[in-house]
């Protein structure tokens, strides 16, 4: 079976800092990665999605960048981190080229102070 | 360009009740529509999905969703709540790529004894 994993579950850093979060699929081959980004009512945001290694799909323009060096891995950075980015971090994949629903890790709560 | 409105941030049952949650989307194609749960602090879990079949869809823990095209709604209902229900639910809608979600701004459920 398939699994999505996602580390740090909690991080807290100080503005100005750079960020590294990782997302991991076990299970399967690929898939299509997206990235949300959730704020208190504000739902989910899609920030990036790749349908392969080093492609790489931005929605929003903003602080943060996405990079997948290997075809389940996908990573958000930051050179530096703005309070703003603040909130809950999603990974979600599905199986590419199918009508499949989205699978969601179970995320990174980031804080920025 | 697609959207999703959830109409209420907050809804409040007695256990037992009946739950409807209300979902609305605009496409300029035919839609895939989804129903996801999140618990605290936790990822997003399918609970179910229109895919062009039948317009009366089931899903896990009870909860079913019909889809109206006329309406352009996608209700989500459960005829009796039950406290483990509480939790935020978010509507979403796809086109036919399932490459992208965008979901609504999510609905806190609360149920009370």
């Amino acid at each position: 079976s398939q699994t999505i994993h996602q580390w740090p579950a909690t991080l807290v850093q100080p503005v100005g800092s750079p960020l590294s979060l990782e997302c991991t699929v076990e299970g399967t081959s690929n898939p299509n990665l997206y990235w949300y980004r959730q704020a208190a009512g504000r739902g989910l945001q899609l920030l990036f999605y790749s349908v392969g290694i080093g492609q790489i799909s931005s929605e929003v323009p903003q602080n943060l960048s996405a990079s997948r060096p290997q075809d389940r891995q996908f990573i958000l950075s930051s050179k530096k981190l703005l309070l703003s980015d603040s909130g809950f971090y999603l990974c979600a994949w599905n199986p590419r080229g199918s009508l499949s629903e989205q699978f969601f890790g179970p995320g990174t709560r980031l804080t920025v102070l | 360009a697609q959207s999703v409105t959830q109409l209420g941030s907050h809804v409040s049952v007695s256990e037992g009740a009946l739950v409807l949650l209300r979902c609305n989307y605009s496409s300029s194609v035919p839609p895939y529509l989804f129903w996801y749960v999140q618990y605290p602090n936790q990822g997003l879990q399918l609970l179910l999905k229109y895919t062009s079949a039948a317009t009366l869809v089931k899903g896990i823990n009870g909860f079913e969703a019909e889809f109206k095209k006329s309406e352009t709604s996608f209700h989500l209902t459960k005829p009796s709540a039950h406290m483990s229900d509480a939790a935020e639910y978010f509507c979403a809608v796809s086109d036919q790529s399932f490459q992208k979600l965008v979901f609504g701004t999510g609905t806190r459920l609360l149920v009370s004894p």
